[in-house]
């Protein structure tokens, strides 16, 4: 069974820097055709896809965030690890990491998981 | 890279059928998007895929028979069938663009199905 928890702090303070974990079971981080993204969705809104780390090390990241983004994996801890510097109250949201799956055509998300909400405030 | 565009709610009664709809933006006619059924308080789970020759690949896991797509134009449509209480969810389309480390997915602003 695969799945995917995220962990990490729940409140963070305006300017700070946070660090979410995404823990994979089920899977290898090394597998072919696969990756993790992070996707957050702030309170009563709509997704927004932040960043991916596929398995060639490939990288990508959102346009509008890409200065305050890192996303990195450790394959042997079976972890994903997205920093986002410089939060601000608007970062407030549940941040939910996906595994990505590849058909060699398309890619799509699946599973999820339960997303952990974080709140940005002083 | 495409906007996906999704009406903010609908709703159909319980046994009856509905069809969401989200139309990318102008040019994109050939993109395919992804359907994600989001429950309150969880997080989404994937429905399938749709393009304009409808289905691309597979139902994402435990999907009823009675979730459907279609792709048309710039519009693609996930329709639901004899509608359960338990379909009752925000429903988000995505799309895929670009490649490697400019890879990117977009996501359409959801669509909330009341079930009355």
């Amino acid at each position: 069974q695969v799945t995917l928890k995220e962990s990490g702090p729940v409140l963070v303070k305006p300017t700070e820097t946070l660090t979410l974990t995404c823990t994979v079971s089920g899977f290898s981080l090394s597998n072919a055709r696969m990756g993790v993204s992070w996707i957050r969705q702030p309170p009563g809104k709509a997704l927004e896809w932040l960043a991916h780390s596929f398995s060639n090390d490939e990288k990508s990241y959102t346009t509008s965030l890409k200065s305050r983004l890192t996303i990195s994996k450790d394959t042997s801890k079976s972890q994903v690890v997205l920093t986002m510097t410089n939060m601000d109250p608007v970062d407030t949201a549940t941040y939910y990491c996906a595994r990505i799956r590849d058909s060699g055509d398309y890619r799509w998300f699946d599973p999820w998981g339960l997303g952990t909400l974080v709140t940005v405030s002083s | 890279q495409p906007v996906l565009t999704q009406p903010p709610s609908a709703s159909a009664s319980l046994g009856a059928s509905v069809t969401l709809t989200c139309t990318l933006s102008s040019g994109y006619s050939s993109y395919r998007v992804d359907w994600y059924q989001q429950r309150p308080g969880k997080g989404p789970r994937f429905v399938m895929r749709v393009g304009t020759s409808g289905i691309v690949g597979s139902k994402g896991d435990g999907i009823p028979d009675r979730f459907s797509v279609l792709g048309s134009g710039l519009n693609r449509y996930l329709t639901i069938k004899n509608i359960q209480e338990e379909d009752e969810s925000d429903y988000y389309c995505g799309a895929d663009h670009g490649s490697g480390s400019n890879f990117v997915w977009v996501f359409g602003g959801g669509t909330k199905l009341t079930v009355l």
